[in-house]
């Protein structure tokens, strides 16, 4: 089945710098790879999501990127607000295969 | 993307008792999915739910311990039976609308005494 890693599992950054999060997979099947953001007492939240025939995807502050070759995607978050402090979990699913296989998670904390 | 509500948002229940958490989805959808989170860590799938059929387990879950309802488009029970400590976690539910775009619930967090 598939396996998702996912990198680093603690990250700080000063308030405004940029995050980067980055996560690779071993099922070559899988073609849809979503990132979610869980707040504390909260379920996990959509974030922004990326299609195995789609390279790169933006949407405001946070991109996503894939490289379908290396299996690997990654999420960026620019300009980054005490409000992005929460943990991020990177996942991946496929046709015929229509479970999410999730990441183990990355602590963000932004430092004011 | 479809809007999950779930209950009990927590409970602290005695070992050996039994727990039904609810999940009602705001527009019918074929697959739910019921995961856990434990302390700390990632999601884990316990089993996908179709309505009209019985719920696929994941390994290392079973029906026994983890029986699951869906009797329409729209609701799904799970229960946790039997509960020891170990049992205390996360319980998600979480649906799938269109192709993709999976949406989940805010969770119940379980504590067994």
């Amino acid at each position: 089945g598939e396996n998702v890693e996912q990198h680093p599992s603690t990250l700080s950054v000063q308030e405004g710098d940029s995050a980067v999060i980055k996560c690779t997979y071993s099922d070559s099947a899988s073609n849809y790879f979503p990132w979610y953001k869980q707040e504390l007492g909260k379920g996990p939240q959509l974030i922004i999501d990326i299609r195995s025939n789609v390279g790169e995807k933006k949407d405001q502050r946070i991109a996503v990127t894939l490289n379908k070759t290396a299996k690997h995607f990654s999420l960026h978050i620019t300009e980054t607000q005490p409000e992005d402090s929460a943990v991020y979990f990177c996942a991946a699913s496929g046709f015929g295969n229509e479970k999410l296989t999730f990441g183990t998670g990355t602590r963000l904390t932004i430092i004011p | 993307s479809a809007v999950i509500s779930q209950k009990p948002s927590r409970d602290i229940c005695q070992r050996g008792t039994s727990l039904t958490i609810q999940c009602q989805v705001d527009s019918q959808v074929t697959m739910m999915f019921w995961y856990r989170q434990q302390p700390g860590q990632s999601l884990t799938l316990i089993a996908t739910a179709n309505q009209g059929s019985e719920a696929t387990y994941e390994s290392g879950f079973v029906i026994d311990k983890f029986p699951i309802s869906r009797p329409n488009l729209t609701f799904s029970t799970l229960t946790v039976s039997n509960m020891s400590p170990e049992d205390s976690s996360i319980y998600l539910c979480s649906s799938r609308t269109g192709n993709y775009g999976y949406t989940f619930g805010s969770g119940t967090r379980l504590t067994v005494v």
